[in-house]
């Protein structure tokens, strides 16, 4: 069965601290997708990344960074320098390829103190 | 580009009332549209995929007699709550698809409706 794990469920740092968010995943299916959502205190959902389960290159956008490793089942987020405008919840899901579904992790709350 | 809009954004309403949402896609055409309910801190729970020109697909324990949902059009999925009770007080999220991409794309998301019933 699918399944998305965020342990952190809380995270606090201070401004232009690296932090990483952790998400690790469950699936029976060889095709997937997975998925990081940024959701501010105003409630929308903030689309960040998408990967497909053959694609396991890192990715770096600006101060935005992920690590998909398919051997341990993890596509963790990492921040940079963080900064007060990235405290939010940031949910990571997954998407098997022959279900329309977004399976939701917990959810990660972020705080970024100045 | 991908802009989903929701309306309203928040609606308060009298126990056993109807009160109706609106989710559109506003730069792409969505063959296929979801609702999600959200509890305070808590995750996204996906309620029914809305499937345009035909019947939604409803997840396991949500009564689709409640909440009824329309896919009338490639941009316009509706979700109506009937006869609304206190428990049924929530945020709702739509998200729509770009159905020109393929039934693998991402879903870009509305910006919510927080629901109060009284």
């Amino acid at each position: 069965a699918q399944k998305v794990t965020q342990a952190q469920t809380e995270i606090s740092v201070v401004e232009k601290e690296d932090v990483t968010l952790d998400c690790v995943y469950e699936t029976r299916d060889t095709t997937y997708y997975l998925f990081w959502y940024k959701q501010p205190p105003s409630g929308e959902l903030v689309f960040l990344i998408r990967r497909n389960s053959f694609d396991e290159q890192n990715e770096i956008s600006g101060r935005y960074s992920w690590n998909f490793q398919k051997s341990t089942s993890s596509f963790n987020f990492t921040i940079t320098a963080s900064q007060v405008v990235d405290s939010a919840v940031y949910f990571c899901a997954l998407s098997e390829y022959n279900t329309d579904k977004l399976i939701f992790g917990t959810g990660t709350r972020l705080q970024v103190f100045p | 580009g991908a802009v989903v809009s929701q309306h309203p954004s928040w609606v308060i309403c009298k126990s056993g009332t109807s009160v109706k949402i609106e989710c559109r896609s506003l730069d792409f055409q969505a063959t296929t549209m979801f609702w999600y309910r959200q509890f305070p801190k808590q995750s996204l729970m996906l309620m029914a995929t809305s499937n345009e020109g035909s019947k939604a697909t409803y997840e396991q324990g949500v009564e689709k007699d409640k909440f009824l949902i329309n896919h009338a059009s490639l941009t316009l999925s509706t979700l109506t709550v009937t006869s609304a009770h206190p428990e049924d007080s929530s945020f709702y999220i739509c998200s729509a698809r770009d159905s020109g991409r393929g039934n693998t794309d991402t879903q870009y998301f509305g910006p919510g409706t927080r629901l109060t019933v009284l």
